[in-house]
């Protein structure tokens, strides 16, 4: 049971370039999201979607994209890189947000450099 | 806009010892979430508390929820080092059947010392 997957684990970029993150859950789940986490700020939501073909903003979407062609996979695009974008991204899914005993499963985290 | 808060955000403790986390939050919560993060690692639920009084207990680690008090506690109860570690709470608002994922806290950096 793979559960999340995030693709790479670790990537360096150059300021402008561009890069799409990868996110893959096979629990059949809703509900996903982008979060980063730096030093000392906790995880903030980028984005999020709530089903195939829907996404909204989060708390810090400024740099970002994303898209949620298929159910199973969501992916994070940085069209230019920034130095500031240097974080730690973390995919996350739930099955229904609405009710009952709902955790959020997270990926193992993308390490991301921009130099 | 749901603002959550931890305190302490570094705690050193001894073995053996009992101590509380705390997590205050701004307006209501539809739940309380608590995660824990090893270095490098991604992060691991540990509890989901639902409604007021919600507590739970997984060996030396027990979460409660105040909702009217706007308050969550994890407390660990004679502590090993291996609980050594960062938590994190989290709450969740729900709006109109959507989901508007979790705000965290910023985490509670613990070290466990022999």
């Amino acid at each position: 049971n793979a559960g999340v997957t995030q693709t790479p684990k670790f990537r360096v970029l150059k300021t402008g370039q561009s890069m799409t993150l990868l996110c893959a859950q096979d629990m059949n789940h809703e509900y996903m999201y982008w979060y980063r986490q730096d030093p000392g700020m906790g995880l903030r939501l980028i984005h999020y979607s709530v089903g195939e073909g829907t996404t909204a903003k989060g708390e810090v979407p400024d740099g970002y994209n994303v898209s949620r062609l298929k159910k199973q996979n969501f992916l994070l695009g940085l069209e230019s890189a920034a130095p500031s974008q240097t974080s730690v991204y973390f995919c996350a899914s739930t099955l229904d947000q609405g009710a009952g005993n709902t955790e959020a499963f997270f990926g193992q985290g993308t390490r991301l450099t921009v130099v | 806009e749901l603002k959550v808060e931890q305190n302490p955000l570094f705690l050193s403790m001894q073995e053996g010892k009992n101590y509380t986390i705390y997590c205050n939050y701004s307006t209501t919560s539809d739940r309380l979430y608590w995660y824990r993060q090893d270095p490098g690692k991604s992060l691991e639920s540990l509890f989901v508390l639902l409604s007021n009084g919600a507590v739970k207990q997984e060996g030396r680690l027990m979460a409660s929820l105040d909702t009217k008090a706007r308050l969550s506690t994890l407390h660990i109860t004679a502590a090993v080092h291996d609980l050594s570690a960062t938590y994190f709470c989290a709450g969740a608002m729900y709006s109109g059947g959507g989901a508007d994922g979790l705000t965290f806290g910023k985490g509670t950096h613990l070290i466990i010392q022999p």
